[in-house]
Order: structure tokens, then sequence, then C-alpha cells
């Protein structure tokens, strides 16, 4: 079957850190790769996706890269701001043949909170 | 009004009440979604309506009884519920066949006493 697992959190960082959140996948077949926010209160919002191999998505400084040798869908930021502190989630589509809809699965989600 | 709304933003019902949520994509999107938000738990796919036909249920119990009238709106109804269904219970639609991307509402809180 498909799963997504994330790093463990709550990561905490003070502003202008760096972050890494990484994520790694298992799929059958070829997925679709997101990361999701969740501000406080909220619901869920498309931060970038990537929808093959190697390419790059990439929102509001955020970047993570499709690596199909690893598995891998790592996201990153070069400077966090106090305003980036959420709930990020990884997830994966993989289409099932014959469908005409997509299933998502999400990891477990990682909390961010960045101190001024 | 734009993107996906849901109403209400909280609810708090006892075991025996019958209560929907209620879902509204303003998009022009042909599929929509509940899913449940768990504390410590991921996102859980509860039912898909595609084209207005329902083409997943996740093994959710019926005291969920999903309704889809028409492509712009999706209800949740909900009787005789059990505390552990207190969750986020959020709302997404896509575009299918032209994009993955699903769009979700703020969720209601459902607190079930």
């Amino acid at each position: 079957g498909n799963s997504v697992t994330q790093m463990e959190g709550p990561v905490t960082l003070s502003e202008e850190a760096f972050l890494t959140i990484n994520c790694t996948y298992t799929a059958t077949g070829y997925p679709s790769l997101f990361w999701y926010v969740q501000y406080p209160g909220e619901g869920l919002q498309l931060l970038l996706k990537a929808t093959k191999a190697d390419d790059k998505g990439s929102n509001k400084g955020f970047e993570a890269t499709y690596r199909k040798e690893t598995t891998s869908f790592h996201l990153e930021k070069g400077s966090v701001q106090v305003s980036d502190s959420a709930v990020y989630f990884c997830a994966l589509i993989v289409r099932a043949g014959g469908t005409s809809y997509g299933k998502l699965t999400f990891g477990q989600g990682t909390i961010l909170t960045v101190h001024p | 009004e734009t993107g996906v709304t849901q109403t209400p933003r909280h609810l708090v019902m006892g075991m025996t009440n019958k209560k929907s949520l209620k879902c509204e994509q303003h998009l022009g999107h042909n599929a929509m979604y509940w899913y449940k938000q768990s504390a410590k738990k991921p996102l859980e796919l509860m039912f898909v309506y595609s084209l207005e036909e329902r083409v997943e249920n996740n093994s959710v119990p019926s005291r969920f009884s999903p309704e889809c009238p028409n492509s712009s709106h999706l209800f949740l109804h909900l009787h005789t519920l059990q505390p552990e269904d207190s969750a986020l219970y959020l709302c997404a639609s896509s575009q299918e066949e032209r994009t993955d991307t699903q769009y979700f509402g703020p969720g209601t809180r459902l607190t079930v006493l």
C-alpha cells in the first residue's frame, strides 16, 4: 500500500534559521507529491507540489525536490519567520487505474514553532 | 465567496442528536471529499464523490451518512455518534482529470459529549 512518513516533531526554531522537514514515501505506481500547511484554527492549504521525479516545487520561500531514487520529498526553507509556525503535512496521490479521482495519503504532520 | 467553505465551524452534540455538516465549493470542481482529522493520527479519507456519485467509502461507520445533491455541495449527516468521533472534519474538492490538487475548507470542529 501507499504510505508517507514524516520526521517527528515538534520542531522549534529561532527566526531566520534554516528549516528541513524530512518526508519519505512508499507507493505503488508513480505518485504526485505535496506539502500542505495548516495554520492554527484553519484547514489545510496547499504549499507546493511536484508531479514527477526531479521536479522541484516551490512557494513562499519553501522548496521540495521529488527524489525517486531515495523516495523522498524533504521540505526546506532558508530563513523561517514567526508566521511560518504551523503544522506541515507531506502527502501523495497515486491514481488507481480507471479512476477519475485521486486519494491523498498523508503523513502524520510536523508541528513547527518559530520564536522571535 | 471563493474557495471551499464549511459550516458550522464548531459543533457540540450529544450522542443521541442528529446534525449535519455542510460543505460548499465555489471553484467549479467535480470531485468532493470528506476527511477526518483526529489528534495524533494522520488525516483519514472518509468519502469521495466524483461527478455527484459516491465512489469511495473508506470503511466508515453507518452513523456517518454523506450526501452530494450537486457538484457544489456536500453534506455529512451525523446520528448517534460516539465521543471518539470528536475530531476536525475537513471537506476538500478537486477538478479531476486535470489536476491532482485538492483544495480544503477550514473544517468543522466536532465535539461529541
